[in-house]
């Protein structure tokens, strides 16, 4: 009964490629986020949506696109994957944006050669 | 600019000390402080939500305490167990409508 889910697990693609992370939360929640975890363990966000709606976008490049076809998806595809972009990526909700608790997945660990 | 520091960076204990984890954060502005542990290879999960107004939050033998004015959470676990060797990492929330992570503390309790 996995509240947050995504997929695939892992991903190991070449660079250039295209490719696709899925998202599905069962919580009911409002506010859905992705985060990217680098090889230092550091933790950043990329974006928050809320209710279907762009609520953030950390000057991520626009190679990355989000997209949240209901409020309980968020997929991120990333074109012209580059050798940086090498890492863990994590979706998370929470009820109410930041004033709430916020559930993580088990999170994509993208290796692109 | 919110910035998240905790110190120490790695920890290693034997079983059954009690122990303290540090986080200070930079803008005492905040909505929120929260605890996380991540075990390798997985995601994070919540252990300890505070608010701003709070002082303190409680689960089991952890016990988190928040003071905003001097920009500080700590995270006390007692009578620790090899099972709470894991990743933990703080994070606050304010104005900016997102959480700002801490670089981590990594905790090894061995038998």
């Amino acid at each position: 009964d996995t509240a947050v889910s995504q997929t695939p697990k892992y991903l190991v693609t070449q660079m250039g490629n295209d490719k696709s992370i899925k998202c599905e939360q069962n919580l009911g929640h409002d506010t859905m986020y992705w985060y990217k975890q680098d090889s230092k363990k550091f933790l950043k966000i990329m974006f928050s949506y809320n209710n279907k709606e762009l609520i953030i976008n950390e000057t991520v490049p626009n190679r990355f696109s989000p997209k949240s076809p209901d409020k309980a998806h968020l997929n991120l595809h990333i074109n012209s994957l580059e050798l940086g972009d090498s890492a863990v990526y994590f979706c998370a909700s929470s009820d109410r944006g930041v004033t709430d608790t916020q559930y993580f997945g088990p999170g994509t660990r993208l290796t692109v050669l | 600019k919110q910035e998240v520091t905790q110190i120490p960076a790695a920890l290693s204990v034997p079983e059954g000390e009690n122990l303290v984890l540090n986080c200070s954060f930079t803008d005492s502005a905040i909505y929120n402080l929260q605890w996380f542990r991540q075990d390798p290879g997985k995601g994070l999960t919540s252990l300890l939500l505070i608010q701003s107004s709070q002082r303190e939050q409680t689960s089991g033998r952890l016990n988190a305490s928040l003071d905003k004015s001097s920009g500080r959470s700590t995270l006390y676990i007692a009578a620790s167990q090899p099972g709470d060797s894991a990743t933990y990492l703080c994070a606050v929330s304010g104005n900016t409508d997102k959480l700002i992570f801490g670089t981590g503390t990594r905790l090894q309790v061995f038998p």
